[in-house]
């Protein structure tokens, strides 16, 4: 299955201010996914990350507030902008893997927004 | 749209007891089952996965059945071990590639001694 690198791993971020999280995949793939987890709940899909388009936004998540870049097949990023704390969560990237290997995730991005 | 109803938690069980998670589905087409489990600390890992009706997927001792005609994919282990104690997530995607998942809101399973 793939292998999915994801950083940072955990931050603490002011109010007000932006962070960016990067994964990079070992392999080429067509669609990446962001996920959110917010505290002691289940996971929300924010996005889905297609190389050479925009990304595909779900009900309820922006653009001006997650930015998404996939510049290639194998890295993408995700901004969270404008942080409150409302906004702390995991968040995590996700590609398909082969046919037999389901979907795999990146070890998460714990936020902290103080 | 797709949804996944999966059995409240928190569950707690003592070691070596049976195990039911109880995980129901709503979906169009033929949907693939995943359960995914998350140990404490830690991102999500593929526990098991089904692709079609009466498909058994299993994996460290545990097991689940896509049951079509039940619209279930209940996760069961026969004797668990402290060691299991995760959050345990049902899901499914789309047949066609490249779906986004569905989970359901997880279940806290802890495991006593």
């Amino acid at each position: 299955s793939a292998v999915i690198s994801q950083k940072p791993s955990r931050d603490i971020c002011q109010r007000g201010t932006s962070l960016t999280i990067q994964c990079q995949v070992d392999s080429q793939v067509t669609m990446m996914f962001w996920y959110r987890q917010q505290p002691g709940q289940s996971l929300t899909l924010i996005a889905t990350a297609n190389q050479g388009s925009e990304a595909t936004y779900e009900s309820g998540f922006v653009i001006d507030k997650f930015p998404i870049s996939r510049p290639n097949l194998t890295f993408s990023t995700l901004t969270v902008s404008n942080m409150s704390p409302e906004d702390s969560s995991i968040y995590l990237c996700s590609v398909e893997g082969l046919a037999n290997y389901g979907y795999t995730f990146g070890s998460g991005t714990r936020l902290t927004v103080v | 749209g797709n949804s996944v109803t999966q059995m409240e938690g928190p569950v707690t069980l003592s070691e070596e007891a049976f195990l039911t998670i109880n995980c129901t589905y709503t979906a169009t087409g033929y949907p693939s089952l995943f359960w995914y489990v998350q140990y404490p600390g830690e991102g999500l890992q593929l526990l098991l996965k089904a692709t079609k009706a009466d498909d058994k997927g299993s994996n460290k001792g545990f097991e689940a059945t896509y049951r079509k005609e039940t619209t279930s994919f209940h996760l069961e282990k026969g004797s668990v071990q402290v060691s299991d104690s995760a959050v345990y997530f049902c899901a499914l995607s789309g047949n066609f590639g490249n779906e986004k998942l569905t989970f359901g809101t997880g279940t806290r399973l802890t495991i006593i001694p």
